[in-house]
């Protein structure tokens, strides 16, 4: 099993609250990536960085932001949360010279009331 | 194009039964084809994976068809098991590319 920590695994919070979702790897993977699940649905990229001070956006606009001060930690950062941010967030990682096998994190469920 | 168009949506057999997903693409600068297993609360983890060079890949009782000219992959799970049922996502990406794009994923369930 991968070594990829995601915490809280849920978070229900109210609308205008900032929060921070963490995400921390002990394998070294220089590759990290944040994905957003609705349930049942495919995954969409919103947030990869390939190594540290190295952070862009994905496919799917998303109004949260990120920061890769170390290897091992990819925090995202809501400002103020709403309910249209409702969602499942997974991170992931996957090793130097090549992204094609991810791993992922359990996930974090988080509820915007 | 970066879509991957995954199918059926939800899947239903019986234990024992042969579960096939399907998965088609546009994008032929596609090269290389993963399919995740994702169980309830946990986040995908790699199953199998094929590169267009070859036409089959087996590991255990999970096998990759890929049909290079139709542009199309599958999964097939032999001998299927209740311990099977979860998300299947297909997945595709090109080498020059940064990330994978997944499909919409099939939700499976194998009945005692």
């Amino acid at each position: 099993e991968a070594d990829i920590y995601q915490t809280p695994r849920y978070l229900v919070i109210g609308t205008g609250k900032k929060i921070t979702l963490e995400c921390s790897q002990t394998m070294g993977h220089d590759k990290m990536y944040w994905y957003q699940q609705d349930p049942g649905m495919e995954l969409h990229l919103i947030h990869y960085s390939y190594g540290v001070n190295s952070t862009e956006k994905g496919d799917l606009s998303s109004e949260s932001t990120v920061s890769r001060i170390r290897t091992e930690h990819f925090p995202l950062t809501l400002e103020s949360a709403r309910p249209s941010h409702t969602s499942q967030y997974l991170c992931a990682s996957s090793e130097p010279g090549t992204s094609y096998e991810q791993y992922f994190g359990p996930g974090t469920r988080l509820t915007v009331t | 194009q970066q879509q991957v168009k995954q199918s059926p949506q939800s899947l239903i057999v019986q234990k024992g039964g042969i579960p096939i997903i399907n998965c088609a693409y546009e994008n032929t600068a596609f090269d290389y084809f993963p399919w995740y297993q994702q169980f309830p609360g946990k986040g995908p983890a790699l199953l199998i994976a094929i590169r267009p060079d070859v036409s089959e890949k087996k590991e255990g009782r999970f096998t990759i068809s890929f049909n290079k000219s139709a542009k199309q992959f599958s999964l097939h799970i032999m001998d299927s098991q209740p311990g099977d049922s979860a998300t299947y996502f297909c997945a595709a990406r090109v080498s020059s590319a940064r990330q994978l794009t997944f499909g919409s994923g099939t939700q499976l369930t194998v009945l005692p």
